[in-house]
Order: C-alpha cells, then sequence, then structure tokens
C-alpha cells in the first residue's frame, strides 16, 4: 500500500482538462511543499513534470500544472493531447523520518 | 547532455547480494544528489536512498538495513547493493539525479534494470 493516494484512473477527451489529485497526510503533502509529479510510458522511465508543488522544468509545457491544498496535491493537465495518454505518479518528502521520499501509487491517465 | 548508464546483474536467488552500478556522463558530478529508485512490475515507484559527490547519504527507512549506496567520484559513478534478496525485490531499478536544490525531484534518468529474484 502506498504511502500517498491516487486515484488508479482518470480520463478525458483531447482538448479537456483533468485533474488527478495525490492526498496524503500533514507529516508529507501537508507539511512540506516537496511535491513532484511524474509521467511515465510503458516501458520508459519517469519524466519529471513538476517539482516543488508547481514548478516547471525546463522543457515542460505549461500545459502541466501543480498546485497543493492542505494535504492534497493535484496535478491539472489542460490542452489533453494524445501522447499525454500514461500513467502518473506523485513524490512527497516524508518529514517523520530522518529524510524519506514516498510515492503515490500512480494514476492511469486514458486519452478517449 | 547528461547521461546515466547503469548495469549490474539481472538474476538472482534468494539470499544473494544485488548490485547495481551507474555512471555518469556529459556533465558534472558533484554538486548533486544521486537517487536509486524501483518499481516493481506492474506496480508503483518506490524510492531507494541517495549520495551525493562527499558521500553524504539518505536511505529509505523500510530498506535502511540492507541496502549500502556508495560514490566514486574518481568514476563518476554510484552504486547500490541490497542484502539478502527475496522475490519481493524483484523490480526494474533505476538511478536518476536529483534537480538542485530541489526535494524528491529527479531529472535525469537511467534506462532502468530489470532485476528478478528467484530460485
Amino acid at each position: 500500500q502506498s504511502a500517498l493516494t491516487q486515484p488508479r484512473s482518470v480520463s478525458g477527451s483531447p482538448g479537456q482538462s483533468v485533474t488527478i489529485s495525490c492526498t496524503g497526510t500533514s507529516s508529507d503533502v501537508g507539511g512540506y511543499n516537496f511535491v513532484s509529479w511524474y509521467q511515465q510510458h510503458p516501458g520508459k522511465a519517469p519524466k519529471v513534470l513538476i517539482y516543488d508543488v508547481s514548478k516547471r522544468p525546463s522543457g515542460v509545457p505549461d500545459r502541466f500544472f501543480g498546485s497543493k491544498s492542505d494535504n492534497t496535491a493535484s496535478l491539472t493537465i489542460s490542452g489533453l493531447q494524445a501522447e499525454d495518454e500514461a500513467d502518473y505518479y506523485c513524490c512527497s518528502y516524508e518529514g517523520s523520518h530522518t529524510f524519506h521520499l514516498v510515492f503515490g501509487g500512480g494514476t492511469k491517465l486514458t486519452v478517449l | 547532455q547528461v547521461q546515466l548508464h547503469q548495469w549490474g546483474a539481472g538474476l538472482l536467488k534468494p539470499s544473494e547480494t544485488l548490485s547495481l552500478t551507474c555512471v555518469v556522463s556529459g556533465g558534472s558530478f558533484s554538486g548533486y544528489y544521486w537517487t536509486w529508485i524501483r518499481q516493481p512490475p506492474g506496480k508503483g515507484l518506490e524510492w531507494i536512498g541517495e549520495i551525493n559527490h562527499t558521500g553524504g547519504k539518505n536511505y529509505s527507512p523500510s530498506l535502511k538495513s540492507r541496502i549500502t549506496i556508495s560514490v566514486d567520484t574518481s568514476k563518476n559513478q554510484f552504486s547500490l547493493k541490497l542484502t539478502s534478496v527475496t522475490a519481493a525485490d524483484t523490480a526494474v531499478y533505476y538511478c536518476a539525479r536529483t534537480i538542485v536544490g530541489a526535494t524528491g525531484a529527479f531529472d535525469i534518468w537511467g534506462l532502468g534494470t530489470m532485476v528478478t529474484v528467484s530460485s
């Protein structure tokens, strides 16, 4: 069982927006602004989309938007494209140990 | 362009030690944290641990008793050892680079090494 809770699947049509949630506790998501999001296509290594809750690395389109409210972080993808179909994972610093990072269980995004 | 090339044994028997190495090319080795992450077949990601060029390291509490992450700055490489493996350690193991100044943000990844534990 993953430390962070994500919906198993979400879907949307091309051009639409979808939001993926990532729920934790005050010891991880709610306590720190160290939430990141990853996109993973089948058989490939993950790719970072968002870090520090809402920062985008160079090269990541601004269609990907990260936010956080209390113990839940969210990834919103606007203007859905076929190539957005992938698995998405959230990751957070977890502060009850010396240093620990925890991932969500992953969300499968289907572009209809 | 920074690349991570990883290698190690892909098939182990229970109780053996997993050993993987990741070499960094095309960029600086110093100033970054270098990370190991694994993914069991069909499942999610799990953070294993990290190390920097001076040997500063952090380990997952659940794996801490069995893992050692080391660094060889002369070769721009870092390594993972996981002792007493079981079938539960079967996974794709990735090495990755942490974005400078960020926490839990990995911008460069190796291709992954599939490690299977089976008798």
